[in-house]
């Protein structure tokens, strides 16, 4: 599977738009784009995952790029209950070798 | 609908003893993984059962380590004898494999300190 390279941590402020990054440059044609998020001391959540077209759900929004290069997942309307780790991966369909990487600590402030 | 249940939450024990996480998955999910997360090494993919076969066991750390799924509903992760390091939350997660893009629930964890 490909490697994702996501920012370390960022910011928000509540009730702004939180736009989170992920570089997968190496992704192949038939590898998905996941969307996962950590809340402290929780199992990871599952939050929305695309192969190349925009998808939205009722969690967030994840914007893929024509060349398939880059993600970006965002959420909308940011509260405190969104801090959390949000985690990129990249898989193909049908193996189920789900690795996680760093991920990008996402702080939301009042 | 019960989610990925897990036991016990929490595991105090001593270095030496042998250690048994449990792990439910969600009914008519056909894959079950166990992940070990530690602040130094982050969410780490141990071992995962496709229609209760192992598949990839590549992250389990050492022999000590052990995983067994007799059945579809219950998965044992077992530690003999087990050491401070491997203090960490254990995470059991489960998917529907026939779906191919079908997401991972994962458990609530069991979080185990040995001393």
């Amino acid at each position: 599977d490909a490697k994702t390279t996501q920012p370390t941590s960022m910011d928000c402020a509540e009730g702004r738009a939180a736009n989170l990054p992920c570089n997968h440059s190496t992704i192949s044609g038939n590898e998905y784009v996941y969307w996962y998020r950590q809340i402290h001391s929780q199992g990871p959540q599952y939050i929305i995952h695309g192969l190349k077209n925009n998808e939205t759900n009722e969690m967030a929004s994840l914007i893929i790029t024509e060349d398939r290069k880059s993600s970006t997942l965002i959420l909308p309307h940011a509260t405190l209950r969104d801090t959390a780790v949000y985690y990129c991966i990249v898989r193909v369909a049908g193996n189920n070798d789900m690795r996680f990487g760093a991920g990008t600590r996402l702080t939301v402030k009042p | 609908d019960a989610g990925v249940i897990q036991s016990p939450r929490h595991e105090v024990t001593e270095m030496g003893q042998e250690v048994t996480l449990r792990c439910k998955p969600i009914s008519g999910h056909n894959s079950l993984f166990w992940y070990r997360q530690t602040m130094m090494r982050g969410l780490e993919l141990l071992i995962y059962f496709n229609n209760n076969v192992p598949i990839d066991d590549s992250g389990m750390p050492e022999d000590r380590f052990s995983a067994k799924m007799p059945n579809a509903s219950f998965s044992t992760l077992k530690i003999q004898p087990s050491e401070p390091r491997d203090s960490a939350v254990y995470f059991c997660a489960s998917r529907n494999a026939g779906r191919n893009t079908g997401e991972l629930f994962f458990g609530e964890g069991s979080r185990l300190t040995v001393l």
